[in-house]
């Protein structure tokens, strides 16, 4: 069973500040990662995507891959109130499926 | 270019009968993945249909099931509804097997069901 975990939270930043959100994955052979944002009712919004090793930026948000450690982790730098939502972490699966397993998502607060 | 659309957006069924989805991917996108989510379980994947052909099935019961038609239009049924149904139901399209994992979703259909 691939597994994609990540820290529920909910974590709490102040305006501003930098909100970092990470997860594992248990499937050595994945080669695509990707972040979500979903705002309470509404459906998941693909915010950023990442196939190499290293860093990779969109405006204010950073999405980092280590491979080696199985980890993928997110920044929202200069984090705003709007930005209050949960993040998903998704990543695909080897082995020719092509179908991306979910991890249950971290709730961000970004209080004022 | 419009966005994934689904249709309903919400639903009212009771027990044991069946419901119809539907869902219209972005335009050009051939590949359409239905999820279920959860408050408990989470996102959860049901099947994804290419070219018209289910390519690939989560682990649901035969009670779920899907098609997509030449237009790239899906529909997802759901018979004999117990009350665990009861769910956001998620469609997401994706442009073709390359970038097959770059899935953008539709609203949604909430299905409730007493």
């Amino acid at each position: 069973q691939k597994e994609v975990e990540q820290n529920s939270g909910p974590l709490s930043v102040p305006e501003g500040a930098i909100a970092s959100l990470n997860c594992t994955y248990s499937d050595r052979g994945s080669q695509s990662f990707f972040w979500y944002r979903q705002y309470s009712g509404k459906s998941p919004e693909l915010i950023m995507s990442i196939y190499s090793n290293g860093d990779k930026e969109d405006g204010r948000f950073t999405a980092q891959l280590n491979k080696a450690s199985q980890y993928v982790s997110l920044l929202i730098r200069d984090s705003q109130p709007s930005d209050s939502a949960t993040y998903l972490c998704a990543v695909d699966a080897s082995g020719g499926s092509y179908i991306p397993t979910f991890g249950r998502g971290t709730s961000l607060i970004v209080h004022p | 270019k419009a966005g994934v659309t689904q249709t309903p957006r919400y639903l009212i069924k009771t027990r044991g009968q069946q419901v119809t989805l539907s869902c219209s991917p972005i335009s050009g996108h051939r590949s359409v993945s239905w999820y279920q989510q959860t408050p408990g379980q989470g996102l959860q994947f049901l099947f994804e249909y290419f070219s018209e052909t289910q390519r690939n099935k989560g682990n649901f019961p035969g009670r779920f099931s899907g098609r997509q038609f030449s237009n790239s239009r899906s529909e997802m049924n759901v018979s004999t509804l117990e009350l665990g149904d009861s769910a956001l139901y998620l469609c997401a399209s994706s442009v073709d097997r390359w970038n097959s994992y770059e899935q953008y979703f539709g609203p949604g259909t909430r299905l409730t069901v007493t």
